[in-house]
């Protein structure tokens, strides 16, 4: 079963608003990392945050941390065309400290 | 320092032939992971290899798939008798240490079509 679980599963919105997508998780963790997927392309790396964190902030993203919850959120701020894409959480804990990914949520800014 | 290598981009395989999926790591990484990704899926795990031995393979299909990485040369993921059902992204990812978590990076994976 997946480790995480990403909330929407698609979320559509005018360039300019802000996107917040949910992300819960079932087991502990060392960190939770978010990912960003063009469609058809491979993966680009976002954000890290660790378990002892509870927030933190890389240009226009936030992303908070609530261990208690098991679930982090993604704020993208301003949002643009470009940031269309699917964006995953992951994940650590198994042995070799492997990456689980959640199911995605399909994110489309309108122009 | 070139990043994760996969080849081909782009694999088209008819229904019982053998598709071979090639990661070629970082220079320096020594751990392998492969994942698959489904359409509109997120990825799942498949194997964890380091150089020539399977660390976790508890995500691959028992029949058909096996993977290797030998001491010299690419990582190879092969999928014998390939049925529709294997249509999907296989990406891979390499570390330098048993960190994959803090410390791999990810090939712009292989997309295979079964027809």
């Amino acid at each position: 079963s997946q480790q995480g679980e990403e909330d929407p599963q698609a979320l559509s919105i005018q360039e300019g608003e802000n996107a917040t997508m949910n992300c819960s998780y079932k087991t502990s963790i060392n960190n939770l990392q978010w990912y960003r997927q063009n469609s058809g392309r491979g993966l680009v790396h976002l954000i890290l945050i660790r378990s002892n964190e509870r927030e933190k902030h890389s240009g226009r993203l936030r992303v908070t941390l609530d261990t208690s919850k098991k679930s982090s959120s993604l704020l993208i701020t301003a949002s643009r065309a470009a940031d269309t894409a699917s964006y995953f959480c992951a994940t650590d804990g198994g042995a070799g400290n492997m990456l689980t990914f959640g199911g995605g949520t399909r994110l489309m800014v309108k122009p | 320092n070139a990043g994760v290598m996969q080849n081909p981009r782009h694999l088209v395989r008819r229904r019982g032939q053998e598709a071979r999926l090639r990661c070629s790591p970082m220079k320096g990484h020594s751990h392998v992971y492969w994942y698959r990704q489904l359409p509109e899926e997120g990825l799942k795990f498949m194997v964890y290899l380091q150089k020539e031995n399977i660390i976790d393979e508890s995500g691959m299909p028992k029949e058909r798939f096996s993977a290797e990485f030998p001491k010299e040369g690419p990582s190879i993921l092969r999928i014998q008798q390939v049925v529709r059902g294997d249509s999907a992204a296989y990406f891979c990812a390499s570390s330098p240490v048993d960190r994959m978590a803090t410390e791999a990076f990810f090939g712009q994976g292989t997309r295979l079509t079964v027809v």
